[in-house]
């Protein structure tokens, strides 16, 4: 069966204190790795596809990495308007069409 | 442009009743289409997906069903509602294709008196 965990589950951080996410799969083959963010009341936006291992992916002060059994996401100096839950997704064995998604870490960065 | 409507954006509703989600995408034909429920502290769970026109997939066994009348548009429904439907809805869609994201819509707050 395939999972997504992801670590911590809430992670408070002082502005401009850099830190990072964790998402460890296990999945048969993997084909990708999706990182979203949500925020309250909202749906998932999406942030990046990693394909393979050793992929990088950057955006603003977020930056996603993958490696054969997990993926990171690294926050750099973060700001108060990064907090948000970010959750990480990887295609499900069976097919393109499903993905099975971790719970998310739950980031809040303070002033 | 693609976007994706999703409403309403709350609901309140008794036990009982009916319930009809809608969804509509724009700016893509054929894509497939998702249906989830997000619980507090929980994961998004799959309700249904559809690869096209009159195409569904179920999930989970439940009290609830879907239906995609149109290429770009898909319902959820419920006969009856019970006080464990509620939860937060999700719409969303992707291209046909391998490794593609899902896009989703900004969800429906249903709560059952």
């Amino acid at each position: 069966e395939d999972q997504v965990t992801q670590s911590p589950e809430a992670l408070r951080l002082q502005e401009g204190e850099s830190s990072s996410l964790n998402c460890s799969y296990t999945v048969s083959g993997l084909r990708g790795l999706f990182w979203y963010r949500q925020d309250p009341g909202k749906g998932p936006e999406f942030l990046f596809t990693l394909y393979s291992a050793g992929e990088e992916k950057e955006k603003e002060r977020l930056k996603a990495t993958l490696t054969k059994k997990e993926s990171f996401l690294h926050i750099t100096a973060p700001k108060p308007e990064d907090s948000a839950t970010y959750l990480c997704a990887v295609p499900n064995s069976g097919g393109y069409q499903k993905v099975t998604f971790g719970i998310g870490t739950k980031l809040q960065v303070i002033p | 442009s693609q976007t994706i409507h999703q409403w309403p954006a709350t609901l309140v509703q008794p036990v009982g009743s009916p319930l009809s989600l809608e969804c509509t995408v724009e700016g893509t034909s054929n894509p497939n289409l998702y249906w989830y429920r997000q619980a507090a502290g929980r994961g998004l769970q799959l309700l249904f997906y559809s690869v096209g026109i009159g195409q569904i997939s179920s999930e989970v066994p439940q009290n609830l069903s879907a239906s995609r009348p149109q290429d770009r548009q898909f319902i959820l429904s419920s006969k009856k509602l019970l006080l464990s439907d509620s939860g937060f809805y999700l719409c969303a869609w992707n291209r046909q294709g391998r490794v593609q994201p899902q896009h989703f819509g900004d969800g429906t707050r249903l709560s059952i008196l």
